[in-house]
């Protein structure tokens, strides 16, 4: 069954870089779409960034452009956030989710916390 | 940019049906999706395009939408189903996702 597994989320300082990272398996991850979901304690759902399957394709929130990019490595099944400039409004579970039947987001991680605070 | 509207509480009793509005600019025309999230876990597909339902979702699950609104409707509620509930839906060829603000289910 598709299982997706995320990592990387820590503390981190204001201003800090963090690469959250997530493995999928149980389908096939090179010709599937994927997203970046994102959770504020105690808030609700915030996309945060899509990739087409081939990578070529990417949006992002306005809340993320120019500091949260996503990309993939078909190869070894891998979704990646490469984050920049972290900012406190920035602390949330982050969900790899992926992409279903008329844009759902059909299959979710369990989410990798990241805390940005001094 | 767009907007989905859904109330913050919606509460019944075990055995009667909840039916949880999402408010949004001709939404009728969108596909909307929902999503279930019990506390301290990840969220779950409930109902996909308007109507349709995964497998291994109960029946008592289902999804309508017309005009500008559109209803998550759970018959015959259980005391496992209180929980947050999203409704979203996609920009086609922007990529972009919108998400309702949620609405939490409480079961009397």
């Amino acid at each position: 069954q598709v299982h997706l597994v995320e990592s990387g989320g820590e503390l981190v300082q204001p201003g800090g870089s963090l690469r959250l990272s997530c493995v999928a398996s149980g389908f096939p991850f090179s010709t599937s779409n994927m997203n970046w979901v994102r959770q504020a304690p105690g808030k609700g759902l915030e996309w945060v960034a899509y990739t087409s399957r081939d990578g070529v394709i990417k949006y992002h929130a306005d809340s993320a452009k120019g500091r949260l990019t996503i990309s993939r490595d078909n190869f070894n099944n891998r979704l990646f956030l490469q984050m920049n400039s972290l900012m406190a409004e920035d602390t949330a579970v982050y969900y790899c989710a992926k992409h279903g039947e008329g844009g759902s987001l059909d299959h979710w991680g369990q989410g990798t916390l990241v805390t940005v605070s001094s | 940019s767009y907007a989905l509207t859904q109330p913050l509480s919606v509460s019944v009793a075990p055995g009667e049906t909840a039916r949880i509005p999402c408010g949004g600019n001709n939404l009728g025309a969108k596909s909307v999706h929902w999503y279930q999230q019990k506390p301290g876990q990840a969220p779950v597909l409930v109902i996909y395009s308007d109507v349709a339902r995964p497998s291994g979702i109960p029946e008592r699950f289902s999804g309508s939408s017309s005009g500008n609104q559109a209803f998550l409707t759970i018959s015959r509620v259980e005391a496992g189903d209180e929980a947050d509930y999203y409704c979203q839906v996609w920009g086609f060829g922007s990529g972009l996702r919108v998400f309702g603000g949620g609405t939490k289910l409480t079961v009397l």
